[in-house]
Parts: C-alpha cells; structure tokens; sequence
C-alpha cells in the first residue's frame, strides 16, 4: 500500500512565524501535492511538484512556499503565518499524469491553527 | 475551465437504504473522474474513478458510480447503506490526462440506525 505520511496530526503557531509542513511518500511517485482544505471550500491547491527541485503553482499560492529536494519528500512552508491560514492541509502523491495509475493518494492532514 | 460541483451539503439516509450522491462536471474535453471520501479525522481515501469506458464504474467498499456524459454527471451509488458510510465525500474531476485534479466542496453523508 501507498503510504504518505505527514509530519505533525496538529500544530499551532503564532502570527509571523514561519512554519514548516512535511510530508513524505514511500512509494517512488513522481508527483507531490500540497492542498488546503476549508468546510464549504473542499480541497484547493496550493502548489504542486511532478519531480525533484521542480515545482509549479496551484490555485492558491500566495503566503506559501515549497520545497523538494528529495522525490520522496515534499515541504510546504509559510513564510511568515497568519491567522487566515488556519486550515487543514493534506499531501498527496501520484505516479506520472498518463498513466493507469493516475489516482492521488493522501496523508492524514495537518491541523494547523495560527493565533 | 474545468468544474465541479457537489449540489448537497448534507445526505441523510437510514441505514439499509440505497444511498446516491450527486456530482456534475463541466469540462472542455474529455473528463476523468474520481471519488474519495474523508472519515473523521482521515485523509482522503480513494474510491473508484472513470477514466473511459463501461458508464457504470464498481470501487471500494461496495460504492459504484455512473458516468452520464449527456447530464454531464457522475453520481455515487450504493444499494444498501451502512452507518459506517458515515463520511465526507468528494467528487474531482480532471480535464486530461496531465491535468490538476479540480475538487467539489464535498457532501457530507450521515447513515443512521
């Protein structure tokens, strides 16, 4: 089975930190995502990378920065945190667009309260 | 622009009862379409997808789903419900092949005994 872990079930931080999300992927896939999810909203995302030190942007970007210096792990970074980034955040991972395989696959989610 | 949209919040349904949630897509090209749903306190956990072929596709946990490409819907199915369906569900579709998968803002089904 697919396993994609996430580093922290719960988290709070104070307004100006700057906050660090991992997650990582046993399963050799190319592509990792990073995605918020809002009640009413459901999941928008927030950036993307389909392999090693490339990334591109989602829908919703701004206030947020990532990082993949290995395949298997993926790091979302707020800068600097505000309180309209209380959210849930889920990573996902998924082989190559294309192929039969093309399902993502989830970690548990962060939690992420910022006071 | 690709879009999907989730017309219930909310499906209740005693247990024992045929449960349907309701999804329809707006694409350009062809559609992939897929499913996941959200226990409590989970991530998303994948359920069946369409990708081309039989309209009526068979997944997880005895869910099915049936591709109406004239409706342009996609609706989740099962015969007989049980309270442990009780969870957030998602419909997403995806443009093509390489595109970003585009999520509804879920319906959140509750079975009761």
């Amino acid at each position: 089975d697919v396993k994609v872990t996430q580093s922290s079930r719960y988290l709070v931080k104070r307004t100006g930190e700057k906050v660090f999300l991992e997650c990582v992927q046993d399963m050799d896939h190319e592509n990792m995502f990073w995605y918020r999810q809002d009640p009413g909203l459901g999941l928008r995302l927030i950036y993307f990378s389909y392999d090693v030190k490339m990334k591109e942007k989602g829908d919703i970007p701004e206030g947020y920065s990532v990082s993949r210096e290995k395949k298997e792990r993926f790091s979302l970074i707020l800068e600097s945190a505000s309180t309209n980034q209380t959210s849930m955040y889920l990573c996902a991972s998924s082989l190559l667009p294309g192929g039969p395989y093309n399902e993502q696959f989830f970690g548990p989610g962060t939690r992420l309260t910022v006071l | 622009a690709q879009s999907v949209a989730q017309p219930e919040d909310q499906v209740n349904v005693a247990e024992g009862n045929p449960l349907t949630v309701k999804c329809t897509y707006s694409v350009s090209g062809n559609p992939y379409l897929f499913w996941y749903v959200q226990y409590p306190n989970r991530g998303l956990q994948f359920l069946l997808k369409y990708i081309t072929g039989d309209n009526l596709v068979k997944g997880s946990y005895g869910f099915e789903a049936e591709f109406n490409k004239s409706q342009t819907s996609f609706h989740l199915k099962k015969p007989s419900a049980l309270v442990s369906d009780s969870a957030l569900y998602f419909c997403a579709v995806r443009e093509n092949s390489w595109g970003k998968l585009q999520f509804g803002a879920g319906t959140q089904v509750v079975v009761t005994p």
